[in-house]
């Protein structure tokens, strides 16, 4: 299957960490990427992270995965208000560059 | 470097009339991906090229749309005629390395199309 899929919503207190989650259903997938779409936007790219890995950290941001649930996390340390925005969870397959995407999980900051 | 490019950013048309869009992407890079992304939903791929050949055309609705790469550089999206459904942010994306390489998607800011 192709489904990426993530909870809707998010809100945290500025300061605090978020964690936002991503479940994908095809085991064959090579990289797995976190997007960041501002209102009016495009996507902008955070981070990604090769199936063979299982965390990656890049400054306040930390990504889990766990390929024998086939689960992906984003954690943002320290929370800003500038973080608001929408995050989607992308996949790519083996031999393929094109992504699939989640519906997005919109992160609120609340100050 | 310079990001990807798109034009125009808006647009507002009726059904049954046609729209263009244009993208230019990052310098250098081989790969070109359309994107439709409708309210509320992830963006899903319309086409990809590579260079200015077509490596994957298969959710693009052949029969109103359209879109070429022509010396494998700049790319046109068509819609024609356009349908109420046919609202959406249209984004273009490109990557420097080819098929399976794991190269990162860049996008541009999309463009906004309602169709009335």
């Amino acid at each position: 299957g192709e489904d990426v899929e993530q909870s809707l919503f998010l809100s945290v207190r500025e300061g605090d960490s978020s964690v936002i989650n991503c479940t994908y259903t095809d085991s064959s997938s090579t990289y797995l990427y976190w997007y960041k779409q501002e209102p009016g936007a495009g996507l902008q790219l955070l981070t990604y992270i090769f199936s063979n890995m299982d965390m990656k950290q890049d400054q306040r941001l930390t990504v889990l995965l766990n390929k024998k649930d086939k689960h992906l996390s984003l954690r943002i340390a320290d929370t800003q208000t500038g973080d608001s925005a929408i995050y989607f969870c992308a996949e790519s397959k083996s031999g393929a560059n094109n992504l699939f995407f989640g519906t997005g999980t919109r992160l609120t900051v609340i100050p | 470097e310079a990001g990807v490019a798109q034009s125009p950013r808006y647009k507002i048309i009726e059904k049954r009339q046609s729209v263009a869009f244009w993208c230019n992407p990052i310098s250098g890079h081989a790969t070109l991906y359309w994107y439709q992304q409708i309210l509320g939903q992830g963006p899903k791929l319309l086409i990809q090229f590579q260079n200015n050949g077509v490596v994957d055309d298969s959710q693009l609705p052949k029969d109103r749309f359209s879109a070429e790469r022509l010396k494998g550089v700049d790319s046109t999206l068509k819609i024609q005629p356009a349908k109420l459904e046919d609202s959406a942010v249209y984004l273009c994306a490109s990557s420097l390395g080819t098929r399976g390489t794991g190269s990162p998607l860049h996008f541009g800011n999309g463009t906004r199309l309602t169709v009335t």
